[in-house]
């Protein structure tokens, strides 16, 4: 059973740092992997999408990376911004789509002015 | 491209009685998918479908649940006999292949009181 587990938890920096969220699987099997925000009682607004023949991708101030074999990737945010405040959520695809996305618990960020 | 339309946005519903959630996908998507989110935890999966058929359920309740995507309209979250563990987030993504980018909607938050 696939199982995504994002650390850390909580991350609370200064306005302006650079920072890396994880995020770990378990079976290396994926066919996507997706990065998510989430802002409170709001659904959630895809970030990002790597198919699994893909190293990292990259949008604006994001970028991310997978190794599918060590079943890792990282999302780097660049010069964060207080925008940036929210929960950012690790999901993966397995088996063509069926059993849907796996999803971590997610990084709760807070920038601080 | 209006994205993925969710309705209601929050539905309060006493223990007993029944619980419908609508889900228009983006334009274009024959891909469904619901989740549920409940406090303190990470998305579940719970069914995938595309028009007219349910590909997986495995995530979905066997009992009480059920959910339909047809040819015309929009997808349907069905809960009976709503109890109090039924309070939660559901959200409904949508895509143009299994294995495409998801896009999700804003959520419907279910109390039962």
């Amino acid at each position: 059973k696939q199982e995504v587990t994002q650390i850390p938890a909580a991350l609370s920096v200064p306005e302006g740092e650079n920072l890396v969220l994880n995020c770990s699987f378990t079976d290396s099997a994926i066919y996507n992997l997706q990065w998510f925000r989430q802002d409170p009682g709001k659904g959630l607004t895809s970030l990002l999408l790597i198919q699994s023949s893909q190293r990292e991708q990259t949008s604006g101030r994001l970028n991310a990376s997978l190794d599918k074999s060590s079943g890792r990737s990282t999302l780097y945010i660049a010069a964060s911004q207080p925008g940036d405040s929210a929960t950012y959520l690790c999901a993966v695809g397995i088996n063509t789509g069926a059993d849907g996305l796996t999803f971590g618990k997610g990084t709760h960020l807070i920038i601080q002015p | 491209n209006a994205g993925v339309m969710q309705n209601p946005r929050h539905l309060v519903r006493r223990r007993g009685q029944e619980a419908r959630l609508r889900c228009s996908p983006m334009k274009g998507h024959s891909h469904v998918y619901w989740y549920r989110q409940l406090p303190e935890e990470g998305l579940k999966f719970m069914v995938y479908l595309q028009k007219e058929n349910i590909i997986d359920e495995s995530g979905m309740p066997k009992e009480r649940f059920s959910a339909e995507f047809p040819k015309e309209g929009p997808s349907i979250l069905r809960i009976q006999q709503v109890v109090r563990g039924d309070s939660a987030a559901y959200f409904c993504a949508s895509s143009q292949t299994g294995v495409a980018e998801a896009f999700f909607g804003q959520g419907t938050r279910l109390t039962v009181v």
